[in-house]
């Protein structure tokens, strides 16, 4: 089975200053990848960075980064200048194997301050 | 190109009635699933179809819920005899064949009073 970890439930972040949300990951599968995706107050899940369990180098998007440990099993997300936009709940999914489905984490409500 | 968009956002049922909700995928987006999300918690796997085929339904999926994808094109999941613990957010999310991230539907929520 499956299962994403976040340990923060909230965090603050100043405008401008980078942050980084945790996420550790168990699979007992080889093969496998890493999701975050941004969840503002709206509802919408927006899908914003993957990086597979082969890939050599950290995934990069924009302002969002993926610091990607295989041997510590984490996946961490790291969002540099931050903006006030940013304010949103984040979530950490893996899928695994050869199922198509994404195992989601319990999330980390992320605050960015003025 | 036009999201996943699902149909109603909202719906309120009273104990013991049945609900459809519809989702729609992003055109040429062949694989589609259903998740469901309490509040406060990360969405969890209902079931997922490749084309017209249903090929994953997760233990969550009683009896009283069904999923179709008659022409592989829109979805559409019924709950018989909704029960208060039925109250969530139904969300849809469709993705490329071969493309691992799958883009999300504005969600059904779905209240049982």
């Amino acid at each position: 089975a499956q299962k994403i970890t976040q340990t923060q439930p909230g965090m603050f972040v100043q405008e401008k200053e980078a942050v980084t949300l945790d996420c550790t990951y168990d699979t007992s599968d080889q093969s496998y990848g890493l999701f975050w995706y941004k969840q503002p107050s709206s509802g919408e899940m927006i899908f914003l960075i993957y990086q597979g369990s082969y890939d050599e180098q950290n995934a990069t998007e924009g302002r969002y980064s993926l610091n990607f440990q295989k041997a510590r099993k984490s996946a961490n997300l790291v969002i540099s200048a931050s903006q006030l936009g940013d304010s949103a709940m984040y979530f950490c999914a893996m899928r695994a194997g050869s199922a198509r489905q994404l195992t989601f984490g319990s999330g980390t409500q992320l605050t960015v301050l003025p | 190109d036009t999201g996943v968009s699902q149909d109603p956002r909202h719906k309120i049922t009273k104990r013991g009635q049945n609900v459809t909700f519809r989702c729609d995928p992003i055109s040429e987006h062949n694989r589609l699933y259903w998740y469901r999300q309490t509040l406060g918690q990360g969405p969890e796997f209902l079931t997922y179809f490749q084309n017209e085929a249903q090929l994953e339904k997760s233990r969550l999926l009683s009896d009283r819920f069904s999923a179709e994808r008659p022409k592989g094109s829109f979805s559409t999941l019924e709950i018989q005899r909704t029960e208060q613990g039925d109250s969530a957010m139904y969300l849809c999310a469709s993705s490329l064949p071969g493309a691992e991230e799958q883009y999300f539907g504005p969600g059904t929520r779905l209240t049982v009073t």
